[in-house]
């Protein structure tokens, strides 16, 4: 069965550096989406893409934040100057056409900035 | 402001004991509702979408309802193994995005 993976599974990095995250959504999906979960609270939508472009964004989504499709495979979410607060799992989702709306998640990545 | 509530916040239920899950929300521009089910330290897995008042559907011992206001996830007879938490997510008439509920920790003793 199809899915979306994430990479890599946990990163750490320093305060003020940057970051890059990667996913692999389904492969005839063309709609994508972050996501993030701090530590015990609910899920956060950050940020849909569609059509090389963002389609809407949440207020979390600062000037820190940047999303790109660089090739017809993976999705990518830049945190450019990592702050204590962005400590979280990230989540990459896709959805298909046609009105379907279901998005599947992947498994997430943990960052931890120290 | 758009909101999705889940109720209760944690709910431990022993083998066989069947219970049900709220998740009630007030989202202007509606589409749709979500359920997901999320093991710790894994991301959300779709269980069901549902989209007018009166809809059901059905997987295994889980049965999910909609009305106007809230959404019910009937569990009948729990196993152990349904232990997780589980979501509610509101999707926008725009489908660009989908707000959670805090969610449910269900907990099955055997």
């Amino acid at each position: 069965e199809p899915e979306v993976t994430q990479t890599p599974s946990h990163q750490v990095t320093q305060m003020g550096q940057e970051v890059i995250l990667r996913c692999v959504p389904i492969s005839n999906h063309l709609y994508f989406y972050w996501y993030r979960q701090i530590l015990g609270q609910k899920v956060e939508f950050l940020v849909s893409f569609y059509n090389n472009e963002i389609s809407e964004k949440s207020e979390i989504f600062d000037d820190q934040f940047s999303v790109e499709r660089p090739d017809g495979s993976n999705f990518t979410l830049k945190i450019r100057s990592t702050k204590l607060e962005d400590s979280a799992m990230y989540f990459c989702a896709s959805r298909s056409t046609g009105g379907v709306d279901t998005q599947y998640f992947g498994p997430g990545t943990r960052l931890t900035v120290l | 402001e758009d909101q999705v509530t889940q109720s209760p916040e944690a709910l431990r239920l022993q083998e066989g004991e069947s219970s049900s899950l709220n998740c009630s929300y007030t989202v202007s521009g509606l589409r749709g509702l979500f359920w997901y089910r999320q093991d710790p330290g894994k991301g959300p897995e779709f269980l069901f979408t549902l989209y007018s008042a009166g809809e059901e559907k059905e997987k295994e011992r889980l049965k999910a309802t909609l009305t106007k206001k809230e959404s019910f996830l009937h569990i009948t007879a729990p196993k152990p193994e349904d232990s997780a938490t589980y979501l509610c997510a509101a999707v926008y008439s725009s489908a660009s995005k989908i707000i959670f509920g805090s969610g449910t920790r269900l907990s099955i003793r055997p």
